[in-house]
């Protein structure tokens, strides 16, 4: 079963605009990561925030957290026709299990 | 590195036969996965190994599928008999130091149909 839920499940921008996914998960968590995924390709890892952490940057990414609500999110400034992909949010519960979410299919217009 | 190596990279086979796909992890990483990913299902996680050691197998759908790490350089996933539900993009990923929640490196995939 899946522990993370992205919303939307899809997201259609312009180019130079801020793309914002987000994750809602049901249990507890010690991390919860972002992936990418372009079409046809294994998953790319993004980004990991821990549990006692309530936000992290990595270049364009900005990834918040918030574990009163079970839920994330991923902000992508200044988008780019190359960030087309899916993401998805994937968490670790502790038992070495990493559940994916059902991720965001993101789609930048140039 | 070459990063995590699936072979075959497309696989189509008929109802019935036996599948093998193949997966080398990253060297010096201690932790195998097995997802499949549907549409439907999205990316679902089937087994991971920890040192060779499969740990928790509860994704695995059926008796028909069965996993194997002989060594720390080498994966397999066999279904047999196989059924066309069982066409999807099956990946293979590796991690180390899985204490601390790190990250999965991902193979490329194999794109299985069943027909």
């Amino acid at each position: 079963s899946q522990q993370g839920e992205e919303d939307p499940q899809a997201l259609s921008i312009q180019e130079g605009e801020n793309a914002t996914m987000n994750c809602s998960y049901k249990t507890s968590i010690n991390n919860l990561q972002w992936y990418r995924q372009n079409s046809g390709r294994g998953l790319v890892h993004l980004i990991l925030i821990r549990s006692n952490e309530r936000e992290k940057h990595s270049g364009r990414l900005r990834v918040t957290l918030d574990t009163s609500k079970k839920s994330s999110s991923l902000l992508i400034t200044a988008s780019r026709a190359a960030d087309t992909a899916s993401y998805f949010c994937a968490t670790d519960a502790g038992g070495f299990k990493t559940i994916f979410g059902a991720g965001t299919r993101l789609f930048v217009k140039a | 590195d070459a990063g995590v190596i699936q072979s075959p990279r497309h696989e189509v086979t008929e109802m019935g036969q036996e599948v093998t796909l193949r997966c080398k992890p990253i060297s010096g990483h201690d932790y195998l996965f097995w997802y499949r990913q549907t549409m439907m299902r999205g990316l679902e996680l089937l087994i991971y190994f920890n040192n060779n050691v499969p740990i928790d197998d509860s994704g695995m759908p059926e008796d028909r599928f069965s996993a194997k790490m002989p060594n720390a350089s080498f994966s397999t996933l066999k279904i047999q008999p196989s059924e066309p539900r069982d066409s999807a993009v099956y990946f293979c990923a590796s991690s180390s130091n899985r204490g601390g929640g790190e990250k999965l490196f991902f193979g490329s995939g194999t794109q299985l149909s069943v027909l």
